[in-house]
């Protein structure tokens, strides 16, 4: 069965520093796809980024970055020069695509507060 | 249209009342899934339908739960005799076909008293 652990619970950090979310996966699957979503305080999830299995390019967009490594099983994400609109729960997510319906199972989120 | 929708976004009702949630997907978004998110869990997958088929249903959908999508547009979610432990937000997401990113709506509050 798959399964998402995000172990941080709840990191808080001051403007402008970087924080790292952890997030690490298990899967029976050898072809899978990893999420990371964002949930703000107003509750809408919102898609941040999807990797498949095959690519272990780490990729980056603006200040975030995802470190995703096969070896240990983690698709970590990295905010840089962190702001307060950051703000908010982040998840993690597991697709696999044997079953032809790729739904996604979540981790437990980490809550992040950026503090002024 | 500019996402998913779901209404009502609250709702608030006795034990033992049936409630029904709406989902509208995405304009020719094929797949529509429901989650449930209780407080401080991410969601987890209750169904899902490829147009109009319901496909898959979790085991955390009890025989009080049914879930529609007719001609495969907007799709509802009824619990019957709901419990207190019904009290959740659920989540619905659509997106085109395989693993693309399924892009969720703001999701409905049900509390029960």
């Amino acid at each position: 069965a798959q399964k998402v652990t995000q172990a941080q619970t709840e990191i808080s950090v001051v403007e402008k520093e970087d924080v790292t979310l952890d997030c690490v996966y298990e899967t029976r699957d050898t072809t899978y796809y990893l999420f990371w979503y964002k949930q703000p305080p107003s509750g809408e999830l919102v898609f941040l980024i999807r990797r498949n299995s095959f690519d272990e390019q780490n990729e980056i967009s603006g200040r975030y970055s995802w470190n995703f490594q096969k070896s240990t099983s983690s698709f970590n994400f990295t905010i840089t020069a962190s702001q307060v609109v950051d703000s908010a729960v982040y998840f993690c997510a597991l697709s696999e695509t044997n079953f032809g319906n790729e739904k996604l199972t979540f981790g437990t989120g980490t809550r992040l507060t950026i503090i002024p | 249209d500019t996402g998913v929708s779901q209404d009502p976004r609250h709702k608030i009702t006795k034990r033992g009342q049936n409630v029904t949630f709406r989902c509208d997907p995405i304009s020719e978004h094929n797949r529509l899934y429901w989650y449930r998110q209780t407080l401080g869990q991410g969601p987890e997958f209750l169904t899902y339908f490829q147009n109009e088929a319901q496909l898959e249903k979790s085991r955390l959908l009890s025989d009080r739960f049914s879930a529609e999508r007719p001609k495969g547009s907007f799709s509802t979610l009824e619990i019957q005799r709901t419990e207190q432990g019904d009290s959740a937000m659920y989540l619905c997401a659509s997106t085109m076909g395989e693993v693309y990113e399924q892009f969720f709506g703001p999701g409905t509050r049900l509390t029960v008293l």
